[in-house]
């Protein structure tokens, strides 16, 4: 069926680096890629998305490059901050009729160290 | 603008009982859709509901059962429980569920079971 592989499970960054989060998707009919950032205690929060006619997009320090030919897609994170520690998921969504269907991947766990 | 509110935050039940949580999606949103989590299994779609009717559905069994109501907001119930039923249980609202609308979470339940 289809998946989406999320990798790396954990990832630790010095504060003030960058962090890439990478995702491929399986359905070539998914034209919906969302982020989103998961801290303890709270519910997945959409931090960026992306279409799939589209190959970049970025808000502030976050960015969201997508490779159809390849189907990659990858969370670009610059300038780390300690707020920034969270669970990151990527999610690759297809729509079928009416209806659509969202897959979501594994899950980041993302550490910045002060 | 309020977000998703799910009710109750925090359940303990014990094996064999049956538990309703309870959903309020985003106003003006008519898709509601839920979601088990587990460390394990990560994010598993379970149903998703738009104009009280269930328009898609998960590989869950028929002990995981939904509804949604005229206002939008929507219920789960889960019978029988399971040792493996203890997860964390989110809900997702969007405008119509279709499009590549982005879904927005509630903090969801979490539900212990002894």
């Amino acid at each position: 069926g289809e998946n989406v592989e999320q990798h790396p499970s954990t990832l630790s960054v010095q504060e003030g680096d960058s962090a890439v989060i990478k995702c491929t998707y399986s359905d070539s009919a998914s034209n919906y890629f969302p982020w989103y950032k998961q801290e303890l205690g709270k519910g997945p929060q959409l931090i960026i998305d992306i279409r799939s006619n589209v190959g970049e997009k970025k808000d502030q320090r976050i960015a969201v490059t997508l490779n159809k030919t390849a189907k990659h897609f990858s969370l670009h994170i610059t300038e780390t901050q300690p707020e920034d520690s969270a669970v990151y998921f990527c999610a690759a969504t297809s729509t079928y009729s009416s209806a659509s269907k969202i897959i979501f991947g594994s899950g980041t766990r993302l550490s910045i160290r002060p | 603008k309020a977000g998703v509110t799910q009710t109750p935050r925090y359940l303990i039940k014990t094996r064999g009982q049956q538990v309703t949580l309870s959903c309020s999606p985003i106003s003006g949103h008519r898709s509601v859709s839920w979601y088990q989590q587990t460390p394990g299994q990560g994010l598993q779609f379970l149903f998703e509901y738009f104009s009280e009717t269930q328009r898609n559905k998960g590989n869950f069994p028929g002990r995981f059962s939904g509804r949604q109501f005229s206002n939008s907001r929507s219920e789960m119930n889960v019978s029988t429980l399971e040792l493996g039923d203890s997860a964390l249980y989110l809900c997702a609202s969007s405008l119509d569920g279709g499009n590549n609308q982005p879904q927005h979470f509630g903090d969801g339940t979490r539900l212990s079971i002894l």
